[in-house]
């Protein structure tokens, strides 16, 4: 398996415009999860999804970050409109089960907003 | 709330020297912790996931050790080697899948 797969490894954008970050993750696998990771805060999870529901939002942190998972091979994470504040790393992972179980990360994406 | 820290940020020894990395958390009613390295840029790679009802776990010279009670975890790097140079995280599940992470250790192996 090629691990779960972020696209664009790198995204340099203007503030004001929309981002959307993609992920696929491992085959199989029914949880996903989209973090952010900054030298000021850390690793920071910003969504769950399981069975392609969203089960937990509350790291999400403004009403501009959507995230979507329309089937179990794929999902999004949308910033409208984006601001300088977010740049920085979004990483997205998955995990096969629901507790106690691995979670398996992908490359990131690493955002800059000029 | 669950916080997890690690403890020293840095940490530099020569080759050869056994690695100690420390974890906490506050709340001991976890599901399992998971040590992670990153390298430079790079994304995460599990390193070893311990269940709560265990005390510890391995993998070639990577030891876990966890203690629920006291909110500890350490992770030990036996003979370490430059190539072990990389920040290590720990992340605490405490919620079914909901990891919380740590600051991590960034260390330096000096050959």
């Amino acid at each position: 398996d090629a691990g779960v797969i972020q696209s664009p490894r790198h995204e340099v954008t203007e503030m004001g415009q929309e981002v959307t970050l993609r992920c696929k993750p491992i085959s199989g696998h029914n949880s996903l999860f989209w973090y952010r990771q900054t030298m000021m805060r850390g690793l920071e999870l910003l969504i769950y999804f399981n069975n392609n529901v969203p089960i937990d939002d509350s790291g999400m942190p403004e009403d501009r970050f959507s995230a979507k998972m329309p089937n179990a091979s794929f999902s999004t994470l949308k910033i409208q409109p984006s601001e300088p504040r977010d740049s920085a790393v979004y990483f997205c992972a998955s995990s096969f089960g629901q507790g106690a179980t691995e979670a398996f990360f992908g490359q990131g994406t690493r955002l800059t907003v000029v | 709330k669950q916080e997890v820290t690690q403890i020293p940020a840095a940490l530099s020894v020569p080759e050869g020297e056994n690695l100690v990395l420390n974890c906490s958390f506050t709340d001991s009613a976890i599901y399992n912790l998971q040590w992670f390295r990153q390298d430079p840029g790079k994304g995460l790679t599990s390193l070893l996931l311990i269940q709560s009802s265990q005390r510890e776990q391995t993998s070639g010279r990577l030891n876990a050790s966890l203690d629920k009670s006291s909110g500890r975890s350490t992770l030990y790097i036996a003979a370490s080697q430059p190539g072990d140079s990389a920040t290590y995280l720990c992340a605490v599940d405490a919620a079914g899948n909901k990891l919380t992470f740590g600051g991590g250790t960034r260390v330096l192996v000096k050959p």
